[in-house]
């Protein structure tokens, strides 16, 4: 069964400061790869998403994430933080196998940002 | 309205009480989910749908009871639940099971 592994349970970061939120999974085959961003109260909102193609995909409010194969991690980069950007982050592995299909996400990553 | 919407956005229910919750999607998709969201736990998939049928259902207690009328509704029934069962459900829906899903704003559910 797929896993996925957020290594950080939180970082804080100055406001224009550069980020990177890490994301790991543990799967046969290429899975599917999401992030999506979570603020106080609120459902989910995808920023982005990885099925084939290029490796470096490019979401909303300026993020990006590259998924690196060799080594299973799908991290997610801003080159400068608004504090807007607090909140918590999940990253999420899609399989597709015969039995159906599965999301599964990390446990998340809250961000705190500096002014 | 448009994406995906929720309501009540809080609830307060006692343990003998009966109250659903409802999720309606905009978005002319075909699956659609129930999540139930703890304190320090990871997102847990309660139920999925597919054009009305469900095709997921993980070990979900009997208290929780889904209802599909149509590929845009979805209904989470609640009845004699627990203290533990507070926390916040989101509802969410794709094109098809397995692609992006598209959450709603989320239930806030305490339960006393």
């Amino acid at each position: 069964a797929q896993s996925v592994t957020q290594p950080d349970i939180h970082i804080t970061v100055s406001e224009g400061a550069s980020l990177e939120l890490r994301c790991n999974y543990s799967y046969g085959a290429t899975p599917y790869l999401f992030w999506y961003v979570q603020s106080p109260g609120q459902g989910l909102q995808l920023l982005l998403k990885y099925f084939s193609g290029d490796t470096l995909v490019q979401g909303i409010k300026g993020f990006e994430a590259e998924f690196k194969r060799s080594q299973s991690s799908f991290n997610l980069r801003k080159p400068s933080v608004h504090w807007s950007d607090a909140a918590e982050y999940f990253c999420a592995v899609g399989v597709w196998e015969t039995s159906g299909s599965r999301l599964t996400f990390g446990e998340g990553t809250q961000l705190t940002v500096n002014p | 309205e448009t994406g995906v919407t929720q309501t009540p956005r809080h609830l307060v229910m006692g343990m003998t009480n009966k109250k659903s919750l409802k999720c309606e999607q905009h978005l002319g998709h075909n699956a659609m989910y129930w999540y139930k969201q703890s304190a320090k736990k990871p997102l847990e998939l309660m139920f999925v749908y597919s054009l009305e049928e469900r095709v997921e259902n993980n070990s979900v207690p009997s208290r929780f009871s889904p209802e599909c009328p149509n590929s845009s509704h979805l209904f989470l029934h609640l009845h004699t639940l627990q203290p533990e069962d507070s926390a916040l459900y989101l509802c969410a829906s794709s094109r098809e099971v397995g692609y992006e899903q598209y959450f709603g704003p989320g239930t806030r559910l305490t339960v006393t």
